[in-house]
């Protein structure tokens, strides 16, 4: 089964600092996908940026970075110069491939709050 | 395309009636989810179809939940007896090649 572990409910940071959300799963499968999403309170999940398990660089999305750690299973997500609009709840979520294995497991998510 | 679309965005009914959301995905997306999200929690995936095939069911879907996805083109997500606990986001999402695409949900309340 696979599993993902976000362990901050809340963040808070000031207006274009970087920030970094934590994200740890666990899977037996060895290959894999993950993925972040930003859900404003409009309650859309705005797909961010995605990392295959045998991507050897880590993906980059304009300002968003995935720190993908392979042996530590890690997949934090980066933001750097944060702005007021990046406010929101930010899920971690991983894919296995295996036949059949189509659906998206989320984390509980973090909610980001930028401050002026 | 304007990406998919539920309706209702909104929807309280009373405890013990049928309710029905429908998704309409991107349309040359051939895999199509229902996910639920309850307050603070990540989405938990209920089910999804692979044109009009159903190909797997959570758990969570108890007998009084069933979905549809007629000819392969829209979904409808039906929730028979409503219960207080299926207060939550419904989410339909959709994809082709791996990358999905979420709707803006319906949020059901159940008084």
């Amino acid at each position: 089964a696979q599993k993902i572990t976000q362990t901050q409910p809340g963040m808070f940071v000031q207006e274009k600092e970087a920030v970094t959300l934590d994200c740890t799963y666990d899977t037996s499968d060895q290959s894999y996908g993950l993925f972040w999403y930003k859900q404003p309170s409009s309650g859309e999940m705005i797909f961010l940026i995605y990392q295959g398990s045998y991507d050897e660089q880590n993906a980059t999305e304009g300002r968003y970075s995935l720190n993908f750690q392979k042996a530590r299973k890690s997949a934090n997500l980066v933001i750097s110069a944060s702005q007021l609009g990046d406010s929101a709840m930010y899920f971690c979520a991983m894919r296995g491939v295996a036949q059949g294995a189509q659906k998206l497991v989320f984390g509980q998510g973090t909610r980001l709050t930028i401050n002026p | 395309d304007t990406g998919v679309s539920q309706d209702p965005r909104h929807k309280i009914t009373k405890r013990g009636q049928n309710v029905t959301f429908r998704c309409d995905p991107i349309s040359e997306h051939n895999r199509l989810y229902w996910y639920r999200q309850t307050l603070g929690q990540g989405p938990e995936f209920l089910t999804y179809f692979q044109n009009e095939a159903q190909l797997e069911k959570s758990r969570l879907l108890s007998d009084r939940f069933s979905a549809e996805r007629p000819k392969g083109s829209f979904s409808t997500l039906e929730i028979q007896r409503t219960e207080q606990g299926d207060s939550a986001m419904y989410l339909c999402a959709s994809s082709l090649l791996g990358g999905y695409t979420f709707g803006s949900g319906t949020r059901l309340t159940v008084v």
